[in-house]
């Protein structure tokens, strides 16, 4: 069975540096795209990194620079390391699989983690 | 960066109703286009893909169309199970990005 479990949210000060964890389970990460998605609260959907391979990444703007995506894949597990977090970046964070493996970059497909929240607040 | 822009950002209706959402695309975004539902405090969930391509295990009433700049999620008959928010995806390009939603609420 697929699943795909978050850990690493929790209360930080701005300015201060986050690690999400996301282990994946039935399926080997390495061969399909893996993204970040992140949604504050009462808000929308916002897609915030993708990864498949070392030359493969992706970041939104709003995270460019300050959030680093990553993969080990002896652990099948996704990482997103936040530095320098703001405010805004207050959401919860869900990791999600494409759809398919060597399918089209970012078809987000029907396996999400639970979600981890992150609070960022002095 | 592409703009998607979903319509209505809420609406009412009754079981039984045909339901249309609307997503527009600032650029051409061939049929690279997926919707997703989402109830609240919990993942979203998948519903169409390849803008009119239904995802393994989502009823028929769900259907997608379009292509370009234009798409369209309908429910042909909206039953309880299906008030929640939902989102259409542009992947076509990063960053890929997803329109504001739109609350299906029961009338």
């Amino acid at each position: 069975e697929v699943q795909l479990v978050e850990s690493g949210g929790g209360l930080v000060k701005p300015g201060g540096s986050l690690r999400l964890s996301c282990a994946a389970s039935g399926f080997s990460l390495s061969s399909y795209g893996m993204n970040w998605v992140r949604q504050a609260p009462g808000k929308g959907l916002e897609w915030v990194s993708f990864l498949i391979s070392g030359s493969d990444i992706y970041y939104a703007d709003s995270v460019k620079g300050r959030f680093t995506i990553s993969r080990d894949n002896a652990k099948n597990s996704l990482y997103l390391q936040m530095n320098s977090l703001r405010a805004e970046d207050t959401a919860v964070y869900y990791c999600a699989r494409d759809r398919l493996p060597g399918g089209r970059f970012g078809e987000l497909g029907d396996y999400w983690g639970q979600g981890t929240l992150v609070t960022v607040s002095s | 960066d592409i703009q998607m822009t979903q319509s209505p950002s809420s609406l009412s209706a009754s079981v039984g109703d045909r339901v249309t959402i609307t997503c527009r695309a600032s650029q051409d975004i061939s049929n690279w286009l997926a919707w997703y539902q989402q109830k609240p405090e919990k993942a979203p969930k998948s519903l169409i893909y390849a803008a009119s391509l239904l995802q393994s295990g989502v009823p028929s009433r769900f259907s997608g169309s379009g292509s370009g700049t234009d798409f369209t999620l309908t429910i042909s008959s909206l039953q309880p199970e299906d008030f929640a928010t939902y989102y259409c995806l542009q992947y076509n390009s990063f960053p890929l990005t997803f329109g504001g939603g739109t609350k299906v609420e029961i009338k």
